[in-house]
């Protein structure tokens, strides 16, 4: 069974610059999260969807910050414009469903570093 | 919110000796527990998990046993290895997964 594919794996972009991160879930997999991981701190959600909804972007810093999962299975995360504080691994999971006992399945990340 | 707390690192052990890093939690409900490991260069891999009070899980000799009156989900093992080297989060998940900041385990031969 193929796993929770990422890419690009890592980028560098200067500050005010744009970037987007693509994600594949494991096919069947309804719930999908972006995850997003600074340095030496444990992952932070950043958005959370079941199918093509969004359940919870609470942490989404919406002003720089946009996903979308269009039908329901890839999901794309865009930061526009890059800030110095972005730099981080941007982690892609899935789970079959989105209630609590479900076990996540992550992705390698793409390491984001912005100059 | 839930949230967990665990124990800062690094740890650095002696091949064969016994581990423990501790996580407490905090939440409304009642919460599944897990245990994530991040090997060098790869992603985030469940280790063990713990859907109710007083489960245990286990995995590749690791255990943690779900506290509900302590509130903890210690990890433990009695024997560790060189290739348990690797950063441990204790995680909780109500509707969303949270995460602690990791603990790095390094093992020495």
């Amino acid at each position: 069974e193929a796993g929770v594919a990422q890419s690009p794996r890592y980028k560098i972009i200067e500050k005010r610059q744009s970037v987007a991160f693509w994600c594949n879930p494991i096919s069947g997999h309804a719930t999908l999260y972006w995850y997003q991981q600074i340095l030496g701190q444990g992952p932070k959600l950043l958005i959370q969807f079941q199918n093509n909804g969004v359940v919870d972007d609470s942490q989404l810093p919406k002003d720089r910050f946009s996903a979308e999962r269009l039908k329901g299975v890839d999901s794309t995360l865009k930061i526009q414009p890059a800030k110095l504080e972005d730099s981080a691994v941007y982690l892609c999971a899935s789970s079959v469903s989105g209630r609590g006992t479900g076990e996540l399945f992550f992705g390698e990340g793409s390491r984001l570093t912005v100059l | 919110g839930n949230s967990v707390t665990q124990m800062e690192g690094p740890v650095t052990l002696s091949e064969e000796a016994f581990l423990t890093i501790n996580c407490t939690y905090t939440a409304t409900g009642y919460p599944s527990l897990f245990w994530y490991v991040q090997y060098p260069g790869e992603g985030l891999q469940l280790l063990l998990k713990a859907t109710k009070a007083d489960d245990k899980g286990s995995n590749k000799g690791f255990e943690a046993t779900y506290r509900k009156e302590t509130t903890s989900f210690h990890l433990e093992k009695g024997s560790v290895q060189v290739s348990d080297s690797a950063v441990y989060f204790c995680a909780l998940t109500g509707n969303d997964m949270r995460f602690g900041a990791g603990t790095r385990l390094t093992v020495k031969p």
